[in-house]
């Protein structure tokens, strides 16, 4: 499975735009990019997921280069609620093995 | 709704004991893992099922065991062969990979030797 490297912690501040950058070089042409996100003492939550360029849903938005290579994470004007650990991970087709590594710390201040 | 249940949130165990922590689906799901999460870090992979009545071991499968004999249902056991066994262990399941909808998690049992 491609090895996967994102920032430790990141702080922000309500309203604002977060953007999580995960590194991913060694991904393969079959795998998808996903993302979750873990609140204390609770199960992680599934967020979004991409192949390539961008996806957007009601929470989030993936960017993913050409290369696919990295891929941005972007929660837009964070809450208070929003934080949380986010965890970037690399899927493979018929491999049913998902692993995670210790994630983004972020936290979001009034 | 559909989901994962997990039982019980809490669990205390002495040592020497085995215990086995439930997990329960009704989301239809071919595939059911357990993972080991200690405080500060990420999910490590304990064993993993894809069918019924087969399983694999994940990353720590050393002093766990499980088994599948229902499709809505993955119990694992932590062994007194596990020597560090105080975690907090989380359920999952998935339609396959990569699935649409992501993996879904359940809340968690939080085990503590005592």
């Amino acid at each position: 499975l491609a090895k996967t490297t994102q920032p430790i912690s990141m702080d922000s501040y309500e309203g604002q735009e977060v953007n999580i950058t995960c590194s991913h070089n060694n991904i393969a042409t079959n795998d998808y990019i996903t993302w979750y996100q873990q609140f204390p003492s609770q199960g992680p939550r599934f967020i979004i997921q991409g192949y390539k360029t961008k996806v957007t849903n009601e929470v989030a938005s993936l960017f993913i280069p050409a290369d696919r290579k990295s891929s941005t994470l972007s929660l837009p004007r964070v809450s208070l609620s929003d934080t949380a650990v986010y965890y970037c991970l690399v899927l493979r087709s018929n491999d049913y093995k998902l692993s995670f590594g210790a994630g983004t710390t972020v936290t979001v201040r009034a | 709704d559909g989901g994962i249940t997990q039982s019980p949130k809490y669990l205390f165990r002495k040592e020497g004991q085995n215990v086995t922590l439930s997990c329960e689906q009704n989301l239809n799901h071919d595939a059911m893992y357990w993972y080991r999460q200690d405080p500060g870090q990420g999910l490590r992979l304990i064993y993993y099922s894809q069918i019924v009545n087969d399983f694999q071991k994940g990353d720590i499968a050393e002093g766990y065991s499980v088994s599948r004999e229902k499709k809505e249902s993955f119990p694992l056991t932590v062994t007194s062969a596990q020597k560090n066994p105080t975690a907090f262990y989380l359920c999952a399941s998935s339609s396959g990979t990569p699935s649409p909808y992501g993996y879904t998690f359940g809340s968690g049992t939080r085990l503590t030797v005592v």
